[in-house]
């Protein structure tokens, strides 16, 4: 069954510096996610992607923050200065259509580590 | 504000013994709610999806209802193993716009031997 992959499993980083989380979504669908999942606490919408622009992103989602689809296959989520805040497991998700009943599907995510 | 509440926080039970895991939302209007599996260090994957007229679908041996006149949703899992032993997120979706969803905290399940 086709899925979600994500690169790399863990990164660690220092604060202030830049880093690119990467995500090849399901072939044919055409939706893409960012999502994030602090320690403990729930997962949290960050961004829509689809048609090679941003669909809706939550309040989280800043100036810091940029997405990209620089190729037809590959999914990226940038974060320009880390804080220590941004430690979290960042999961891509992807879907078929945008219709209710379409399910994410998710990566199994990019444990990002700021020191 | 959409909300998704989730019960209990964390739940322990001995493999074999059924459970039942509740889900409140404050979602309007109600497009579909899905519960989904997350294993530790793992993306969440759905197990079911329920839609406004439906109030009970079975996937094995999780069974979910939903009424949505109380807006309230429920993930049984019968004669449990040690493989359920994960996080279970209520999600749900509204109608209209973006069809962002609204994700719940989760209830932790441990399943011990």
């Amino acid at each position: 069954e086709p899925e979600v992959t994500q690169t790399p499993s863990h990164q660690v980083t220092q604060m202030g510096q830049e880093v690119i989380l990467r995500c090849v979504p399901i072939s044919n669908h055409l939706y893409f996610y960012w999502y994030r999942q602090i320690l403990g606490q729930k997962v949290e919408f960050l961004v829509s992607f689809y048609n090679n622009e941003i669909s809706e992103k939550s309040e989280i989602f800043d100036d810091q923050f940029s997405v990209e689809r620089p190729d037809g296959s590959n999914f990226t989520l940038k974060i320009r200065s880390t804080k220590l805040e941004d430690s979290a497991m960042y999961f891509c998700a992807s879907r078929e259509t945008d219709a209710g009943g379409s399910p994410l599907h998710f990566g199994n995510g990019t444990r990002l580590t700021v020191t | 504000k959409n909300q998704v509440e989730q019960s209990p926080q964390s739940l322990i039970i001995l493999e074999g013994k059924n459970c039942t895991l509740q889900c409140n939302y404050t979602v309007s209007p109600f497009s579909n709610l899905r519960w989904y599996k997350q294993d530790t260090g793992r993306g969440p994957v759905s197990l079911t999806i329920m839609t406004f007229s439906e109030n009970t679908k079975s996937n094995g041996r999780y069974t979910a209802t939903l009424d949505a006149d109380t807006k309230q949703s429920s993930l049984h899992i019968t004669a449990s193993q040690l493989s359920d032993s994960a996080s279970y997120i209520c999600v749900v979706t509204h109608q209209g716009g973006s069809y962002i969803p609204t994700f719940g905290r989760g209830t932790s399940l441990i399943v011990h031997p």
